[in-house]
Parts: structure tokens; C-alpha cells; sequence
């Protein structure tokens, strides 16, 4: 594909149950990046991925967020037990070169 | 600590006018700095970045080390410069850590 997908473009939920987010970056990036994009709270960095290894994952909120990359592509952001302040655009992005990032549209998750 | 300060959450411009979002940030190591865009229902994406100083869509930006700041500067706004803007400042890893972003309106 010409940029990064993700998935699903939008997800409604119910609280307490668990939601997978995925992104397929373009070929050949190295480096992946969730990002969680809210109302009051801008754009806040989730975790780095450089190959399937993740040597920065200190924005993740809470021990209810995980993620996983791969074979150097494909990422997964799962988040478990669902709560309302988990609602927000998710967003992926993949890079080569440092800081040029290459966003995805983002999943927008809803929790009830 | 590493951040990124953009005062303007707000930015109305008339078109033809000069427009100019500020940006601080504070870093203990050498700066990466970079404006992202996002116009209404795109994804984000690059601006420009401070080590290649060209100009994108007619707008520049310098980076003043002694005044820790990296402003968005273009002579004459036109509609389309309608968006959120975020200037971002990259560690050694290439994570980017954004301000809290600038809407700019262009109003004919």
C-alpha cells in the first residue's frame, strides 16, 4: 500500500471489554509509532517500535495497554478492560528517517 | 525535561495577511524540530523540518537556539493554510514529542 492502514477506522464499545487496534506500516519503515490523539489532551505518544523490539514504551497509560509488532510490519495496540477515558483517535505512523513520520488516519475508539 | 510550548490555541487570520505560530520548546541536547499539519478530515503529516530550511507551501521556519524557538512564519495566508498545526521536537529514537497545537482560520 502508498501509506500506513489502520484498523478498524472506528470502534464502539462497551466498558470492560478488550479492543484490538492494528496498523500495517509501509514496507520497509523500521520504526513504528502509536500516538493517542484526544480532546484536551493533544497528541500523546503511546510507543516506539523499532523492528519488532519496543526500546520506548513509556507513554503506554496503564498495564491495560499492550502492544506487539511482527515481523518488522504489522503492529498491534490492544487495550483491556476498557474504561470511558480510554476514548480517542489512535494513531500509527511508521518512519525511516528520524522524526519524518508517516501517519496512519487513525482507529476512533468510543467506549460506552 | 523535554517540551514543546505553543502559546496560540487560536490563530484568525485574513488572507493576504502575514501569519506566525510560535513555537518554544526546551531540550538539554541538540534540537530535531519539525511542523506537522492536519487539515480537516486528513491525516496528519509533515510540515517542514528545521534541518532542511526550505520552504513547503510558502511557509518557513527558523530555529533560534538562543531563544529556544522555532516559529511558523508565511508572508500572505491563503484559505487553504486553514489547519492544525503542531510543532513537534524528535529525541535520539526519532519519537516525537508534539506541542498542544495551533488551529489557524483563514478567512477571505
Amino acid at each position: 500500500g502508498a501509506g500506513v492502514s489502520q484498523s478498524p477506522s472506528n470502534k464502539v464499545t462497551e466498558k470492560g471489554k478488550d479492543v484490538e487496534l492494528r496498523c500495517d506500516p509501509i514496507s520497509g519503515h523500521t520504526a513504528l509509532y502509536w500516538y493517542r490523539q484526544s480532546l484536551g489532551q493533544g497528541l500523546e505518544f503511546l510507543i516506539y517500535f523499532q523492528g519488532n523490539s519496543a526500546p520506548d514504551k513509556s507513554g503506554l497509560p496503564s498495564d491495560r495497554f499492550s502492544a506487539e509488532r511482527t515481523g518488522g510490519s504489522v503492529s498491534t495496540l490492544t487495550i483491556q478492560r476498557t474504561q470511558q477515558e480510554d476514548s480517542a483517535v489512535y494513531l500509527c505512523a511508521s518512519s525511516l528517517l528520524l522524526g519524518e513520520l508517516f501517519f496512519g488516519e487513525g482507529s476512533r475508539l468510543t467506549v460506552l | 525535561a523535554q517540551r514543546v510550548t505553543q502559546p496560540e490555541k487560536l490563530l484568525s487570520v485574513f488572507k493576504g495577511a502575514p501569519v506566525e505560530l510560535k513555537c518554544n520548546y526546551s531540550y538539554s541536547g541538540s534540537p530535531e524540530l519539525f511542523w506537522y499539519v492536519q487539515y480537516s478530515r486528513q491525516r496528519l503529516q509533515l510540515l517542514l523540518r528545521h534541518i532542511s530550511r526550505e520552504s513547503i507551501k510558502g511557509f518557513t521556519a527558523d530555529l533560534n537556539k538562543g531563544e529556544t524557538s522555532f516559529h511558523l512564519k508565511k508572508p500572505f495566508a491563503q484559505e487553504e493554510d486553514s489547519a492544525m498545526y503542531y510543532c513537534a521536537l524528535s529525541d535520539s529514537w526519532g519519537k516525537l514529542q508534539f506541542g498542544a497545537g495551533t488551529q489557524v482560520v483563514v478567512t477571505p
